[in-house]
């Protein structure tokens, strides 16, 4: 079955503690993208990438790491300098043809709490 | 700055009734509109889009109708059944936008009662 695998499903973060959020994906897509939930609001892009070794800051970067050493594997870290990371984080990918008109295509998330 | 906007938190509908769900955008740039459906604890599930060439996208019981001048789309469900209520986002994207990511409004929470 083709799709988008975030693990874990919950993840707690102690303070000062970078943590890793896992996003592989089987759909032979080009370009990944990492959104954060917050309650009562849309989706907002944290990092995106469209090619492998490439990827490029979305609107809210800040306190985020990310890595694209493979097509399948788009893993987003938390680090400790993101003061309010506590959110429900979502990874997408899609088919990259160079125009607007494809997709994303989401994991089932990844719910982030601070201990 | 919210660029796409979904201004019904909720909506509440009958089975069988006809299900409209509103948006509005601000960003004359965007040219490819979706909508998704989202259960809680889930990631979005992608439902139908359309582009701007287009002013209409119908997929089974789901139409999509685009308005460019008033930058506004708008989701039918008909008829819409009680597995239908979930939360449905609205998310727009253009080619100047990064890497062509999705802008979402906050979302409206249909209820689809028997």
């Amino acid at each position: 079955d083709g799709g988008i695998t975030q693990s874990p499903k919950y993840l707690f973060r102690k303070e000062g503690q970078n943590v890793t959020l896992s996003c592989e994906q089987n759909l032979n897509h080009d370009a990944m993208y990492w959104y954060r939930q917050d309650p009562g609001q849309g989706l907002r892009l944290i990092y995106y990438s469209q090619i492998v070794n490439d990827f490029q800051k979305g609107d809210i970067a800040e306190g985020y790491s990310v890595s694209r050493e493979k097509k399948e594997s788009f893993p987003l870290t938390v680090t400790s300098a993101q003061k309010n990371p506590t959110a429900f984080y979502l990874c997408a990918s899609s088919i990259w043809s160079g125009s607007s008109n494809q997709p994303q295509h989401f994991g089932d998330g990844t719910r982030l709490s601070i201990l | 700055d919210q660029q796409v906007k979904q201004n019904s938190p909720s909506l509440s509908v009958q089975e069988g009734r006809i299900s409209i769900l509103n948006c509005d955008y601000t960003n004359s740039m965007f040219d490819y509109f979706l909508w998704y459906k989202k259960y809680p604890a889930e990631g979005p599930t992608f439902l139908i889009s359309i582009s701007s060439i287009k002013d209409k996208n119908e997929d089974g019981r789901f139409t999509v109708f685009l308005n460019k001048s008033a930058k506004h789309l708008s989701l039918h469900i008909v008829p819409s059944q009680p597995g239908d209520s979930a939360v449905y986002f609205c998310a727009a994207s253009s080619n100047s936008n990064s890497g062509y990511a999705l802008n979402f409004g906050k979302g409206t929470s249909l209820l689809v009662t028997p």
